[in-house]
């Protein structure tokens, strides 16, 4: 479905720790998950993406797991640090047939990270 | 490589009129969409372009119209504006075909009084 944005999610941790932000997807049929990061006055910043024939990909500091049984996405950052604090966002897409999909990322509402020095 | 550029960064316009935003994307780029942000509504797709051709179409009224150039640049067009269109747009360039792996310009906030 579309995304929501009236009241967002809120995660506050504390420098050095471990973040994990969820994100339910949409579409069973979806193929195709991104997180982005978007800074305040900032446009989203691409951070990792999966393939819905993985369920896990590691990057620098962050981890995307990808449960399709139950749609559900999580970001892990690791050793958090104050320029992380941003809004997180997932977005899927579906598979590349039929014309409805391309190039049409779903958002969901994003999640507000805050990280305390 | 330089990223996607998005021209003018602000605009105030008066409800009725008409605006024209512009996206370049990132060089290679073949395909841009473009997005609208709001607080209430979240990110919604508007529409997306592939070698001059809109492939794709979110739920937004005709007043919302694009196009692409051959050289990938891409505008939008929002005509008898609305209040409720004030918003950040954002487009977003990949290589188009198969890619989904989307980039963003750092949008183009549009305030309608």
């Amino acid at each position: 479905g579309e995304s929501v944005g009236l009241h967002l999610p809120t995660l506050s941790v504390q420098e050095g720790d471990n973040s994990i932000i969820n994100c339910a997807y949409s579409n069973s049929a979806s193929d195709y998950f991104i997180w982005y990061k978007q800074e305040s006055g900032k446009g989203p910043q691409f951070i990792i993406d999966i393939r819905s024939n993985m369920d896990k990909r590691q990057g620098q500091r962050v981890t995307v797991l990808l449960n399709k049984t139950v749609k559900h996405l999580s970001l892990q950052i690791a050793a958090t640090q104050p320029g992380d604090s941003a809004v997180y966002f997932c977005a899927e897409n579906l598979p590349y047939a039929g014309g409805t999909s391309y190039g049409k990322l779903t958002f969901g509402q994003g999640t507000i990270l805050t990280v305390h020095p | 490589k330089a990223g996607v550029t998005q021209t003018p960064r602000y605009l105030i316009k008066t409800r009725g009129q008409q605006v024209t935003l512009s996206c370049s994307p990132i060089s290679g780029h073949r395909s841009v969409s473009w997005y609208q942000q709001t607080p209430g509504q979240g990110l919604q797709f508007l529409f997306e372009y592939f070698s001059e051709t809109q492939r794709n179409k979110g739920n937004f009224p005709g007043r919302f119209s694009g196009r692409q150039f051959s050289n990938s640049r891409s505008e939008m067009n929002v005509s008898t504006l609305e209040l409720g269109d004030s918003a950040l747009y954002l487009c977003a360039s990949s290589w188009g075909g198969s890619s989904y792996e989307q980039y963003f310009g750092p949008g183009t906030r549009l305030t309608v009084t």
